[in-house]
């Protein structure tokens, strides 16, 4: 049962070019988590999507992001126009379950470099 | 302060010898869970301790939550030097969708 896998792994964007981070979830998970890491910091909460919908999105900068996650396919994170500031480390997580026994599970991330 | 704030935020060891890093929060949680990181790498998940536990254990983790003053703490007993890495603690405060609210972190560094 292969993990959370994120790609790319490494992604170089020139200001003002969009970004585009996909994520699959576990087999068998139907929620989706992204978060954001800048150097030294903890993650902080962007968006939870299920299949088709986005839950909760009041972590997610109100202009140039957005997130889906259709039927079939993996979770993308869109970022346009990106600027420097975007430059972080963008993980995915999914679980099984919500509730007392959320256990998220993260892929290995996708480092964004803004030039 | 934040929600999830960890102490210290370094703390070098020898190996053998004991980690505790401690967690602090601010509101009501469903549970607490303990998450590591490696250098450049995803988050890989630890222990969960539910709101109505006081105490978990995991081979050499023990965890504590003590919800009456919104701390817990992690226990890592006889480091080694593949313990080096950061650790996260994240609170589900159940609300829509179970986000989870991390720390910044407390870097350990074994030394062999």
């Amino acid at each position: 049962n292969a993990g959370v896998m994120q790609n790319p792994r490494h992604l170089v964007r020139r200001r003002g070019q969009e970004a585009r981070l996909r994520c699959s979830p576990m087999k068998g998970h139907s929620h989706v988590y992204w978060y954001r890491q800048l150097p030294e910091e903890g993650l902080k909460f962007m968006v939870y999507l299920q299949k088709e919908n986005i839950i909760d999105e009041s972590g997610m900068p109100k202009e140039r992001f957005s997130a889906e996650f259709p039927k079939e396919g993996p979770s993308i994170l869109r970022i346009q126009q990106v600027v420097r500031g975007d430059s972080a480390a963008y993980f995915c997580a999914s679980s099984l379950n919500t509730g007392v026994q959320n256990i998220q599970y993260f892929g290995a991330g996708t480092r964004l470099s803004v030039l | 302060s934040q929600q999830g704030e960890e102490d210290p935020q370094a703390l070098s060891i020898q190996e053998g010898e004991n980690a505790t890093m401690n967690c602090s929060y601010k509101t009501s949680i469903n549970n607490l869970q303990w998450y590591r990181q490696n250098s450049g790498r995803g988050l890989v998940h630890l222990i969960l301790i539910r709101s109505n536990e006081r105490e978990k254990h995991s081979g050499r983790l023990r965890v504590t939550l003590d919800t009456s003053k919104k701390s817990s703490s992690l226990l890592i007993t006889a480091s080694r030097a593949a313990d080096t890495a950061s650790y996260f603690c994240a609170t589900d405060v159940g609300t829509s969708g179970s986000r989870l609210t991390f720390g910044e972190g407390t870097q350990l560094t074994v030394n062999p």
